[in-house]
């Protein structure tokens, strides 16, 4: 079975803070992992993914396979990156599952 | 419109009503997702189509009865629901390009927000 966890259901952080927003997961096989952000009154879209190892809107994520954890960063936390954002493994099954986590809400305080 | 469109996309339905929910997908892509958001709950996959196949249904109940005519349009028609029904439904769609070339990024649809007296 995959899973993925998010412990946090809401981050505060000052504007200029660092921000870490966690994810782990549980499955078997190698998976692919992404992040999602839905943004207020906006659809939910993709935000970043593992493999192509890039940086979008200054955050990064780091597949750790030893710790099955695929954490979101961003040295210094801007207004608008005020939102919701979820964690979410494809893999098992059928390329096309996808599981995702219960979302965390970032809030940045000015 | 461009991207996924979804419609109504608010409803309000007794739960002897049969109601159906639309997605329409304008990006050219193979597969079409539903998905089921409700409060303090992670994003649930319902049914997945592929080619206009369904290739995944993970155990949803059978009042919620999905059809997708063609690859760019998706239903989920809705009959004798519960009040625990009540959710955000999202359509998502994704370039489905084979087993051995990954995963594509899906593509989300607004939601339709459904509400069951």
């Amino acid at each position: 079975a995959q899973r993925v966890t998010q412990p946090e259901k809401l981050l505060s952080v000052f504007k200029g803070a660092p921000v870490e927003l966690k994810c782990n997961y549980s499955y078997s096989g190698s998976p692919e992992l992404f992040w999602y952000v839905q943004y207020s009154r906006q659809r939910l879209q993709l935000l970043l993914r593992h493999i192509s190892r890039e940086s979008i809107k200054g955050f990064t994520a780091d597949l750790n396979k030893g710790e099955t954890s695929f954490h979101l960063k961003k040295p210094f936390a801007q207004e608008e990156d005020s939102a919701m954002y979820y964690c979410a493994l494809h893999g098992g099954g059928g390329y096309q599952k996808v599981t995702f986590g219960t979302g965390t809400k970032l809030q940045v305080i000015p | 419109e461009t991207g996924v469109t979804q419609t109504p996309r608010h409803l309000v339905m007794g739960m002897t009503n049969k109601k159906s929910l639309k997605c329409e997908q304008h990006l050219g892509h193979n597969a079409m997702y539903w998905y089921k958001q409700s409060a303090k709950k992670p994003l649930e996959l319902m049914f997945v189509y592929s080619l206009e196949e369904r290739v995944e249904n993970n155990s949803v109940p059978s009042r919620f009865s999905p059809e997708c005519p063609n690859s760019s349009h998706l239903f989920l028609h809705l009959h004798t629901l519960q009040p625990e029904d009540s959710a955000l439904y999202l359509c998502a769609s994704s370039q489905d390009t084979g087993r051995l070339a990954g995963v594509e990024t899906q593509y989300f649809g607004p939601g339709t927000r459904l509400l069951v007296l």
